[in-house]
């Protein structure tokens, strides 16, 4: 069945340090999004991104979606405290688009 | 804003109980979710409705129903809870976005079953 994966499970960073997270899709995707779930908390949308090769920008957070659509990067320059939290990368299903698969997510501890 | 609220936040029953997990929404919101999350499995798809009374399974539905009455209520039912469904449990909703389909999730339920 369709899969999103994500690497690595965990990523302990010194402040100030980057910090990447990785999803790769079993299936070619129309969209991909990225949501961030604070400790305690629930998931938050960041950003969805459509095209082939698409980069944006928020701040400090860089998202890529991979030219086959089938792969994405987040990547944090310069993390901080408030950057911890688990990363989470969603696709639409093969079996309807309002639907979504998310990935394993990423946790992200950032320590001072 | 959108405002995804589920009533219980926590949550603790016993096996064999049934359990009702409410969630209201209040941005006319098509599409509604149940999702499960558990530690190293990420979020889990239970349920989804697309329109009032209708439903879909999602992954995990074993063990699971659903309610749609309303447009701005979906309600998850454990038929009979057991220990294996101690869980938070997670309500959505999304809107069509720019191409995509953006979920907004309530706060969670935390539910121990005992």
């Amino acid at each position: 069945g369709q899969q999103v994966m994500q690497i690595p499970q965990y990523q302990h960073v010194q402040e100030g340090e980057d910090f990447t997270t990785y999803c790769n899709s079993s299936t070619t995707l129309s969209n991909i999004q990225w949501y961030k779930q604070r400790p305690g908390g629930h998931p938050v949308f960041l950003i969805q991104l459509v095209k082939s090769g698409e980069v944006k920008k928020q701040k400090r957070l860089t998202f890529q979606f991979g030219e086959a659509k089938k792969n994405s990067s987040l990547h944090i320059t310069a993390t901080q405290t408030t950057d911890v939290g688990t990363y989470f990368c969603a696709g639409p299903t093969t079996s309807g688009t309002y639907k979504y698969i998310f990935g394993t997510g990423t946790r992200l501890k950032v320590l001072a | 804003d959108v405002k995804v609220t589920q009533s219980s936040r926590y949550l603790v029953k016993r096996t064999g109980e049934k359990v009702f997990l409410e969630c209201v929404q209040d941005m006319d919101h098509e599409n509604m979710f149940w999702y499960r999350q558990d530690p190293g499995l990420g979020l889990r798809l239970i349920y989804f409705s697309y329109d009032v009374k209708m439903k879909e399974k999602g992954d995990i539905p074993e063990g699971y129903s659903v309610s749609r009455e309303k447009k701005e209520r979906f309600s998850l039912i454990l038929e009979s809870a057991s220990t294996n469904q101690t869980s938070m449990y997670l309500c959505a909703s999304s809107r069509p976005q720019g191409g995509g389909n953006t979920i907004y999730f309530g706060e969670g339920s935390w539910l121990t079953v005992v």
